[in-house]
């Protein structure tokens, strides 16, 4: 298994800022994604954070409003730029150790845009 | 497009019934499937998974079952208890070309009445 702990737990932003999210898990994990959940909602994905590379990100999504890096096998972060009302969600980090296998979920960063 | 949906927004049982939610997917070349457990202020926990060439997989009080020629999949829990009350979110992964990424059904509210 793996432990992934992501921080802020939740913020409350103004409108127009920016906010990183960082994610940190407790072994080292060959996948790890970033995922958005919209109250009442189920998970969307944003994008795959590359190690040593840029993301791949979904359908919606693009570099300028979701920035992403990943240093290293154990360690990603999310920003959120330029924030809007409409960007008030949950942002979930996850990590697997294979292709195909199981992913495990941090407790994720809710985020409130005023 | 394609996805995983489910049958049931919500399900209600009493304590100590069995509980079965449902999943149903459309892409034919998914190969592995997962079921998560959400529980408010949390992030998802992996319950149990399931690859296509099983029809059957078991665990501690819950059983998946994975019908592949109507691409339906379920969850069974033995003896409902009130901390199952969650909801519950089925995953499908399109195969390892898509490199772990899982897409999500809608969920299910599962509350569990004493």
């Amino acid at each position: 298994s793996a432990v992934i702990s992501q921080k802020p737990s939740r913020d409350i932003c103004q409108r127009g800022t920016s906010l990183t999210i960082q994610c940190q898990v407790d072994s080292q994990v060959t996948m790890m994604f970033w995922y958005r959940q919209q109250p009442g909602q189920s998970l969307t994905l944003i994008a795959t954070a590359n190690q040593g590379s840029e993301a791949t990100y979904e359908s919606g999504f693009v570099i300028d409003k979701f920035p992403i890096s990943r240093p290293n096998l154990t360690f990603s972060t999310l920003t959120v730029s330029n924030m809007s009302p409409e960007d008030s969600s949950i942002y979930l980090c996850s990590g697997g150790h294979a292709t195909n296998e199981k992913l495990f979920f941090g407790s994720g960063t809710q985020l409130s845009v005023l | 497009g394609e996805s995983v949906g489910l049958h049931l927004p919500t399900l209600s049982v009493q304590e100590g019934d069995n509980s079965i939610i449902n999943c149903a997917y459309s892409n034919s070349a998914s190969d592995y499937f997962i079921w998560y457990k959400q529980e408010s202020g949390k992030g998802p926990q992996f319950i149990i998974d399931i690859r296509s060439n099983m029809d059957k997989r078991q665990g501690q009080r819950v059983t998946v079952l994975l019908n592949k020629t109507v691409k339906h999949l379920s969850l069974q829990i033995a003896a409902t208890q009130p901390g199952d009350s969650a909801v519950y979110f089925c995953a499908e992964n399109k195969g390892w070309t898509s490199g772990s990424r899982l897409t999500f059904g809608e969920g299910t509210q599962l509350t569990v009445n004493p």
